[in-house]
């Protein structure tokens, strides 16, 4: 089964740094993009960030450019996302998740998702 | 950025109704859209790409259409499992984005 499992969210104050990771499994990390995906407390989804299959492109928000980055150890399975000078409004459950297809434009959808891992910015 | 807008926000009904729901976007994305199965505490599961492409083993009564700026989501049958927020996202251009969510309740 694909299973995309996250870690390091948490609490952690205004101006501060979190990483988080996405452990996947189940197939082929390698050859797929990968997508952080947000939700704040009871609001919709927002598109955070995304990586292509081999980590040599990024793309970004706006909300976040400058202050994220995404990466991926194709070796370990796992994607992360480094987040810096963190901000109230950053406060939400960050998905990972794997693009629908492994080519153009099923890179752009998503499927399947991690559970999510909260990440709450407050002192 | 190219806006989605979902309509309705909320949606009262019952088991057996037909649902549209409708998604329209701010400018042209081709068939390059995808609907979103949300219930409370988990995460997103995708229904629908590429506007009318039905996701391996997603329920037949579920259903997409449209392209350019319109697009709409139906249930062809509401059955007691489909209760939750629906989700549209273009992925024509970055950055990718999402409608504002249907929640479709209990009448």
């Amino acid at each position: 089964d694909v299973q995309l499992v996250e870690s390091g969210g948490g609490l952690v104050q205004p101006g501060g740094s979190l990483r988080l990771s996405c452990a996947a499994s189940g197939f082929t990390f390698s050859r797929y993009y990968m997508h952080w995906v947000r939700q704040a407390p009871g609001k919709g989804l927002v598109w955070v960030s995304r990586i292509n299959s081999d980590g040599t492109t990024t793309t970004y928000a706006d909300s976040v450019k400058g202050r994220f980055t995404i990466s991926r150890d194709n070796a370990k399975n796992t994607l992360y996302l480094q987040m810096n000078s963190l901000r109230a409004e950053d406060t939400a459950v960050y998905y990972c998740t794997r693009a629908g297809g492994s080519s153009w434009p099923d890179n752009n959808w998503f499927d399947p998702w991690g559970q999510g891992i909260l990440v709450t910015v407050s002192s | 950025d190219i806006q989605m807008t979902q309509s309705p926000s909320t949606l009262s009904a019952s088991v057996g109704d037909r649902v549209t729901i409708t998604c329209r976007a701010s400018q042209s994305v081709g068939s390059w859209l995808a609907w979103y199965q949300q219930k409370p505490g988990k995460a997103p599961k995708v229904l629908i790409y590429k506007a009318s492409s039905l996701e391996s083993g997603v329920p037949s009564r579920f259903s997409g259409s449209g392209s350019g700026t319109d697009f709409t989501l139906t249930i062809s049958s509401l059955q007691p499992d489909d209760f939750a927020t629906y989700y549209c996202q273009q992925y024509n251009s970055s950055p990718l984005t999402f409608g504002g969510g249907t929640k479709v309740e209990i009448k």
